[in-house]
C-alpha cells in the first residue's frame, strides 16, 4: 500500500497559467477529499467525492477551480488562470467512509 | 462560534517531559481524529478516536464525549516529536471535519 499519491510535489506557474494537480487515493477507499493549506488560513476544505461522485464543492473558489474524479483510481484539481493568492500546499486525502483520513504528501503550488 | 478549540497554541518542553494537548468542542461529534505534521511535511493520522482511550506507543488519546473534550498525551517526549499536532472533529453523520488551530510542539534536547 503506497498510500495516497500526489503529483507533482512542486509546481511553479506564472500568473494566469493553468495548473493541474493529480491525486491517486488508496485503493478501495470510497471517500476522496481535497484541502488547501497555508500558514495564514491553515487547512481549508475544498471538495469531497464519495464513490467518485462529487458530494460537496462548497470550499472551491467557483470561477477558476474545478475538480474531477473520472475513475476510482485518480482525481484531479484544476486551477485556471492561477493567481498569486492560489499559492499553497494542496492536499489530497482518502478514507473508507467514517474512518481514518489518510493524506498524501501534498503539491506545493507557487504562482509567480 | 468556533466549534473546536485547541490548546495550547504552542508548547516547549525538555526531552523526557510529558506533553498534554487538548481539544474542546462545542457540538456533537461522530469522532475525533488527531494528526501530526512535521514542518514542510504532510499530515499523518495518529488516532481515530470516537470515545474512550486509545494507546499507540508513547501516545495516548482520550475522548470524553459528555465533557466535550479530547486529549493527546505524549509521554517521555523526544526531539523527534517536535512538530504541529492537529485535532479534527468529525461531525455526526457527516463527512466534514472541523479542524483545530493546532499545537506547535518543540522538544528541546
Amino acid at each position: 500500500n503506497a498510500g495516497v499519491i500526489q503529483t507533482p510535489r512542486h509546481k511553479v506557474t506564472g500568473k494566469g497559467q493553468e495548473a493541474t494537480l493529480w491525486c491517486e487515493p488508496i485503493s478501495g477507499h470510497s471517500a476522496v477529499f481535497w484541502y488547501r493549506q497555508t500558514i495564514v488560513q491553515g487547512l481549508e476544505f475544498l471538495t469531497y467525492f464519495r464513490n467518485q461522485a462529487p458530494i460537496d464543492d462548497s470550499g472551491m473558489p467557483k470561477e477558476r477551480f474545478s475538480a474531477q474524479m473520472p475513475n476510482q483510481s485518480h482525481s484531479t484539481l484544476k486551477i485556471q488562470s492561477t493567481q498569486p493568492q492560489d499559492s499553497a500546499v494542496y492536499l489530497c486525502a482518502s478514507s473508507l467512509t467514517g474512518n481514518t483520513l489518510y493524506f498524501g504528501a501534498g503539491t506545493r503550488l507557487s504562482v509567480l | 462560534g468556533q466549534q473546536v478549540q485547541q490548546s495550547p497554541a504552542s508548547l516547549v518542553l525538555q526531552e523526557g517531559e510529558n506533553a498534554e494537548l487538548q481539544c474542546n468542542f462545542s457540538t456533537s461529534l461522530n469522532s475525533m481524529q488527531w494528526f501530526y505534521q512535521r514542518p514542510g511535511g504532510s499530515l499523518v493520522s495518529l488516532f481515530y478516536n470516537p470515545s474512550g482511550t486509545k494507546h499507540s506507543g508513547r501516545l495516548t488519546s482520550t475522548t470524553v464525549i459528555k465533557e466535550r473534550r479530547s486529549s493527546l498525551h505524549i509521554s517521555s517526549s523526544q526531539t523527534t516529536d517536535s512538530g504541529t499536532y492537529l485535532c479534527a472533529l468529525e461531525l455526526d453523520s457527516n463527512y466534514q471535519l472541523i479542524w483545530g488551530s493546532g499545537t506547535k510542539l518543540i522538544i528541546k534536547p
